[in-house]
């Protein structure tokens, strides 16, 4: 148990679906983070919030939405996804500013687009 | 952006060996991390260094930060078959304040 929990762990969507993953972090962490693993690529880094403001954007498309509506939760929202969406999605999180401390990771949600 | 190199990509060994890897890159790094990743989980912090020249030890495994601070190795004694899995170095740019990931050592174990 790292203190981050994400919901749902499997989920398997069509393209015209919309549907939300949810992070919810118990460190009292100012940051959190939104990360996508596909098979034999690094991490990829897509959004940043920092106390509740978004302070990066990956060049991400737009059929991926964030939200941080508290410095605890972090939602992903998906619609109109393509098959190469599927992938394993992380959300971390760190006490203080990016780049700043220690990330903690949540055990992901994989994410299957048919 | 930067990059990391993490060797090797993969690993087979025999339980009871000791394993070592490692991370490199192009430029500095004030914070090493070492992750490890079970398959369909996310990664769990193994250990962190803060200081060039830092040796830090966690149970069977042990990890330094690099005296130029552009590499970290991670060393295991023993191994069991529970060390199984991903490991993946990471260095946070403080600059750039986001954490950069090596691509990962998948480490197989034959009883």
């Amino acid at each position: 148990e790292t203190g981050v929990t994400q919901t749902p762990r499997h989920l398997v969507m069509g393209m015209t679906n919309k549907k939300s993953l949810k992070c919810e972090q118990h460190l009292g962490h100012n940051a959190m983070y939104w990360y996508k693993q596909s098979a034999k690529k690094p991490l990829e880094l897509m959004f940043v919030y920092s106390l509740e403001e978004r302070v990066e954007n990956n060049s991400v498309p737009s059929r991926f939405s964030p939200e941080c509506p508290n410095s605890s939760h972090l939602f992903l929202h998906l619609h109109t996804l393509q098959p190469e969406d599927s992938a394993l999605y992380l959300c971390a999180s760190s006490q203080n500013r990016p780049g700043t401390d220690t990330q903690y990771f949540g055990p992901g949600t994989r994410l299957t687009v048919l | 952006g930067q990059q990391l190199n993490q060797s090797p990509q993969s690993m087979f060994i025999q339980e009871g060996e000791d394993v070592s890897m490692n991370c490199t890159s192009s430029s500095i790094f004030n914070t090493w991390l070492w992750y490890k990743q079970d398959p369909g989980e996310g990664p769990v912090l193994l250990i962190a260094l803060y200081k060039a020249g830092e040796l830090t030890s966690n149970g069977r495994l042990t990890a330094q930060f690099g005296i130029t601070r552009k590499d970290s190795f991670l060393n295991i004694s023993a191994s069991i078959p529970s060390d199984v899995g991903i490991y993946f170095c990471a260095g946070l740019d403080q600059g750039a304040q986001k954490l950069v990931f090596g691509q990962g050592t998948r480490l197989t174990i034959n009883p």
